[in-house]
């Protein structure tokens, strides 16, 4: 089986930009979370799809937003971009409640 | 709310030495309890986990047992070797039904010598 899938892997925008990342699931999957992480805050919650439907949010401003699609992969968005922005988003997926959560390789966002 | 102290790093040892790297936890009721693992320039590995108490996970020689009484979840290894040279995360999910979330350490950075 494939692992799960970041697109794209690097990325760099501009102070008050916006951005779209994409996460495809590992197949059969239907649950996948999203992470930041920082050398600062360390890796972080942001939130968890499952089926579509947002299950959880972290502490994160409303400038974070995500969704799933019925094939379960996901996007995030992040708008009016800040150099405090500037991480690496992970993905994880898992097949059902509860079960073991799978990451991808990440998104290296640069925001200058 | 919950969380995860680990070993405050980096960690330096000589490859064939033994290794631990602490993790106690702060959670209501019983948590799962994971190690991963993250290699340069890649997402997070899962090493082991425990889901219960006294539950000893392993894999490729990496050992931790989720201790209740201690609130612990310790990684060890009896000999390492220059290829387990990467950054190593405690983290705990909460034992509510629906809840995926992972709340993790701090992270800590092991470097083996040859």
């Amino acid at each position: 089986k494939a692992g799960v899938t970041q697109t794209p892997r690097y990325l760099i925008k501009t102070r008050g930009q916006q951005v779209t990342l994409s996460c495809s699931p590992i197949s059969g999957h239907r649950s996948v979370s999203w992470y930041q992480q920082t050398p600062g805050q360390g890796l972080q919650f942001l939130f968890e799809y499952f089926s579509e439907t947002q299950r959880n949010k972290g502490n994160f401003p409303g400038r974070f937003s995500g969704r799933q699609f019925s094939n379960s992969r996901s996007e995030m968005n992040v708008s009016t971009l800040e150099l405090g922005d500037s991480a690496l988003y992970l993905c994880a997926s898992s097949s059902a409640d509860r079960d073991t959560q799978y990451f991808g390789p990440g998104t290296r966002l640069t925001v200058l | 709310g919950d969380s995860v102290t680990q070993m405050e790093g980096p960690v330096t040892l000589s490859e064939e030495a033994f290794l631990t790297i602490n993790c106690t936890y702060t959670a209501t009721g019983y948590p799962s309890l994971f190690w991963y693992v993250q290699y340069p320039g890649e997402g997070l590995q899962l090493l082991l986990k425990a889901t219960k108490a006294d539950d000893k996970g392993s894999n490729k020689g990496f050992e931790a047992t989720y201790r209740k009484e201690t609130t612990s979840f310790h990684l060890e290894k009896g000999s390492v070797q220059v290829s387990d040279s990467a950054v190593y995360f405690c983290a705990l999910r909460g034992p509510i039904q629906g809840a995926q979330k992972l709340v993790f350490g701090q992270g800590t950075r092991l470097t083996i010598n040859p």
